[in-house]
Formats: structure tokens, C-alpha cells, sequence
């Protein structure tokens, strides 16, 4: 299998400007998650999704941030309007209902909002 | 709050000798735990776990710890080799399902 890829691996954008960040997970996974791993609050846990659907988006920091997951081969996050606070790099991750709690990482996105 | 603490932030080892990580946590309901080891430009990959029914789990090179009294968790490597030169996250979870709290780190690097 390919393992968890993500698109893009960088992007840059202006303030104001709406972000795209896209994630499609392992297949066969049945649980998909978004983190943000910054400098200061290291890798925290934005969202996650069983079966598509959002089961815990406490991490989410704003209402300009929001994910979806049409499907279980694809999941977005957004960010609009992004702000210079939201330069980090994003990471998605998928696992099996297992109970293990192994997670399988993408490779990150690294946004930097200027 | 960071319920999972990782206090030394970079370690330095030789070669063939150990490497000693160390994990603190807060959250006496954690009962699973987890280490990933990242390298630059990549997503953090699963190492090792442990769950709180033991005391000790090895795989390989690596065994880590677990001191529930203590709060603390230890990850082992030995011997290390320059392939080690990472940063490895420890990560806990309450219940056998739940959301993964990550530490802030330690970088690793193994000079020859």
C-alpha cells in the first residue's frame, strides 16, 4: 500500500486566503485524523473521523478552521480565511478499529501563511 | 495542559551504547502507550507499545518501560546505531479507544 498521502507538501499562501489541505488514507481504514504540530503546542490533535463521520473536533482552534470526509478514501481540511498563526505543518493519519492505537502518519503538509 | 511530558528535549549518544528516553504523564486514566519515531520531512512512524497491564515490552533493540506509580515510561535502545538520529514522540491514551496525547519530543542523535 501507498500509506498515507497527502497533498500538497507545501504551501504558501497570503492572509486572508482560503487553504486546502487534502489527505487520503490508508485503504481500509476505518479512522482518519488531523494534527497540527507547531513550535509551541508540538503535535495536538485537531479532529478525528470513524466511518466518515466527525467523532471529537475539539482540537479544532477556530471556526475558520473546518474538515470533511466525502468518503473513506479522502478527507479535506480548510482553513478560512487562513492567518499567519496557522503557519505549521498539518499531518493526517489513519488506523484500523483495532484497539491498538496505532496510527499511521502522511508525510505533512507544511503551510506557511505570510 | 500537557498531560504527557518529555523534559529532556535532545539526548547525544555514541554508536553501540544506550539510548534512554524518558516520558512523564499526568493523567492516571492513560492505561495505553505509544512511541513514534520521526525523521525530518516525514510523518512520525509507530515504534513500540505498551499498555498498562505490563510492566515492560520489547521489540528488537527497543523495549520500553512502564512505572504506573510513577507516572513514568522509559524507551530503551541498544545498541544505537546512526539510523537512531530522530525525534521520537511519546503518546498516551485513556481507554482501550481514545484520542492519543503526543509529548513535545526528543531529538535524538547517535555520532559515531
Amino acid at each position: 500500500d501507498a500509506g498515507v498521502i497527502q497533498s500538497p507538501r507545501h504551501e504558501v499562501t497570503e492572509m486572508g486566503q482560503e487553504v486546502t489541505l487534502r489527505c487520503k488514507p490508508i485503504s481500509g481504514h476505518d479512522y482518519l485524523f488531523w494534527y497540527r504540530q507547531t513550535m509551541m503546542r508540538g503535535l495536538e490533535l485537531l479532529i478525528y473521523f470513524n466511518n466518515n463521520v466527525p467523532i471529537d473536533d475539539s482540537g479544532m482552534p477556530e471556526d475558520r478552521f473546518s474538515a470533511k470526509m466525502p468518503n473513506a478514501s479522502f478527507s479535506t481540511l480548510k482553513i478560512q480565511p487562513s492567518e499567519p498563526r496557522d503557519s505549521a505543518v498539518y499531518f493526517c493519519a489513519s488506523s484500523f478499529t483495532s484497539g491498538n492505537l496505532e496510527q499511521y502518519f502522511g508525510p505533512g503538509t507544511r503551510l506557511t501563511v505570510t | 495542559d500537557q498531560q504527557v511530558k518529555q523534559n529532556s528535549p535532545s539526548l547525544s549518544v555514541q554508536e553501540g551504547r544506550i539510548s534512554i528516553l524518558n516520558c512523564d504523564y499526568t493523567n492516571s486514566m492513560f492505561d495505553y502507550f505509544l512511541w513514534y519515531k520521526k525523521y525530518p520531512a516525514e510523518g512520525p512512524t509507530f515504534l513500540i507499545s505498551i499498555s498498562s497491564i505490563k510492566d515492560k515490552n520489547e521489540d528488537g533493540r527497543f523495549t520500553v518501560f512502564l512505572n504506573k506509580s510513577a507516572k513514568h515510561l522509559s524507551l530503551h535502545i541498544v545498541p544505537s546505531q546512526p539510523g537512531d538520529s530522530a525525534v521520537y514522540f511519546c503518546a498516551a491514551s485513556a481507554g482501550s479507544w481514545g484520542k492519543l496525547q503526543f509529548g513535545a519530543g526528543t531529538q535524538v542523535v547517535v555520532t559515531p
